[in-house]
């Protein structure tokens, strides 16, 4: 069976500071695809960045950017220039060839102003 | 446009009380998702609706019981809940593919939060 295990509960940045939210998967399947989601405390699940396995170069979106190590099965999220409302909760999410998302436990972030 | 929007945004019923849910979408989605979400846990999947058709229920107790009247919108009927029902409940949606499962990223909706007294 799939996991993904985010290692870190909680985390905090300082405002315009860059942080790493960690993720890690285990799988024997060969393409997959992986998500990072954040739900701020309006609750709404957000999309922030999509991973497909057979891509080598790491997918960006404006200031989130992704390190895709898939040899070693892991899946970091890079937040630069951090912005208040990037305080949220943040799943990675893993899917392969089905309708079932495997989710880790989440991230809380914190922004310090 | 991204959008998926659920009504209503809180609910409040007895464990008597008959209610429903609602979702709905206009991105020409093909697949729908009914998720349950605690506090500060990840969402479970409880249903999943492909091309109008229920194509997995994660073991779903009865009193939940969902409904696609079209490809544009997911309701999920409510009966007989118990307190340890309280959550917020989530849909989500996804292109979907003819034929079989894909694993298309998935658009939620801003869910309802349900509270069971």
């Amino acid at each position: 069976a799939q996991t993904v295990t985010q290692s870190q509960p909680e985390m905090s940045v300082q405002e315009a500071e860059t942080v790493t939210l960690s993720c890690t998967y285990d799988t024997s399947e060969s393409d997959y695809y992986l998500f990072w989601y954040k739900q701020p405390p309006s609750r709404q699940m957000i999309l922030v960045i999509r991973q497909e396995a057979y891509k080598q170069q790491n997918a960006t979106e404006n200031r989130f950017s992704v390190n895709f190590q898939k040899a070693a099965k892991s899946f970091s999220l890079k937040i630069s220039d951090s912005q208040l409302g990037d305080a949220a909760m943040y799943f990675c999410a893993y899917g392969a060839g089905s309708y079932q998302l495997t989710f880790g436990k989440g991230t809380k972030l914190s922004v310090i102003p | 446009d991204t959008e998926v929007t659920q009504t209503p945004k809180h609910l409040v019923m007895g464990m008597t009380n008959k209610k429903s849910l609602k979702c709905e979408q206009h991105m020409g989605h093909r697949a729908m998702y009914w998720y349950k979400q605690k506090a500060k846990k990840p969402p479970e999947l409880m249903f999943v609706y492909s091309y109008e058709k229920l194509s997995i229920n994660e073991s779903v107790p009865s009193r939940f019981s969902p409904e696609c009247p079209n490809s544009s919108l997911l309701n999920l009927h409510l009966h007989a809940l118990q307190p340890e029902d309280s959550a917020l409940y989530l849909c989500a949606s996804s292109q979907g593919v003819a034929g079989g499962p894909s694993t298309d990223t998935q658009y939620f909706g801003p869910g309802t939060r349900l509270t069971v007294l």
